[in-house]
């Protein structure tokens, strides 16, 4: 009955590669996230998307991709992995067209680059 | 630019004392205020919100638009309390603002 789910937990990689982490969500919301949470704990959004619209945050590389397949899913790719690219990513949903703002968060993926 | 502060990086406390976590936000606009919690190894959850002026497992805060700010109060801290707390912010563009937060440490 888990909420937001992501997958994998963890993950570890290599510089250069190409990973993929992915997220669904049960609760029938419309719009979904992405948040960085670097090893200092700061917590940064990445992308906010709907079927209607995608909200990219201008600090992003372009080796991040959100892919959504359906309104539950918003998967993101990284290509070309960065020692930098390590934290933890968060995947949220929310359903502002239900007038809350309120965020419903995934467990989290641990990234290590090596 | 809408901002989220949150000047204190680690507040630590003993069991039974009143807490207080600063947040101040910068924002034009009416803003939506959140407290959310990340208790160790947990997903974030939202604790609260100041457009329901509830409170929850103790805690408050209000919305002081004068100051622009959203402190978080408890008047007796917890063990159980110990956690990470993000102030928040949502804006027109749908995302949360986050601060840098604050671990909270409850010292029996």
């Amino acid at each position: 009955d888990t909420a937001v789910s992501q997958t994998p937990k963890y993950l570890v990689t290599q510089m250069g590669n190409d990973k993929s982490i992915k997220c669904e969500q049960n609760l029938g919301h419309d719009t979904m996230y992405w948040y960085k949470q670097d090893s200092k704990k700061f917590l940064k959004i990445m992308f906010s998307y709907n079927n209607k619209e995608l909200i990219i945050n201008e600090t992003v590389p372009n080796r991040f991709s959100p892919k959504s397949p359906d309104k539950a899913h918003l998967n993101l790719h990284i290509n070309s992995l960065e020692l930098g690219d390590s934290a933890v990513y968060f995947c949220a949903s929310s359903h502002p067209g239900q007038g809350s703002y309120e965020q419903y968060f995934g467990p989290g993926t641990r990234l290590t680059v090596t | 630019a809408q901002r989220v502060t949150q000047p204190e990086k680690l507040l630590s406390v003993f069991k039974g004392a009143p807490v207080e976590l600063k947040c101040n936000y910068s924002y034009s606009g009416s803003p939506e205020l959140f407290w959310y919690v990340q208790y160790s190894r947990q997903r974030l959850q939202l604790l609260l919100r100041h457009i329901s002026r509830e409170s929850i497992k103790g805690f408050t805060a209000d919305l002081n638009k004068g100051e622009t700010s959203f402190h978080l109060k408890k008047p007796f801290a917890q063990e159980e309390d110990s956690a990470m707390y993000y102030c928040a912010l949502h804006t027109g563009r749908r995302a949360l603002t986050f601060g840098s937060g604050t671990r909270l440490q409850v010292q029996p």
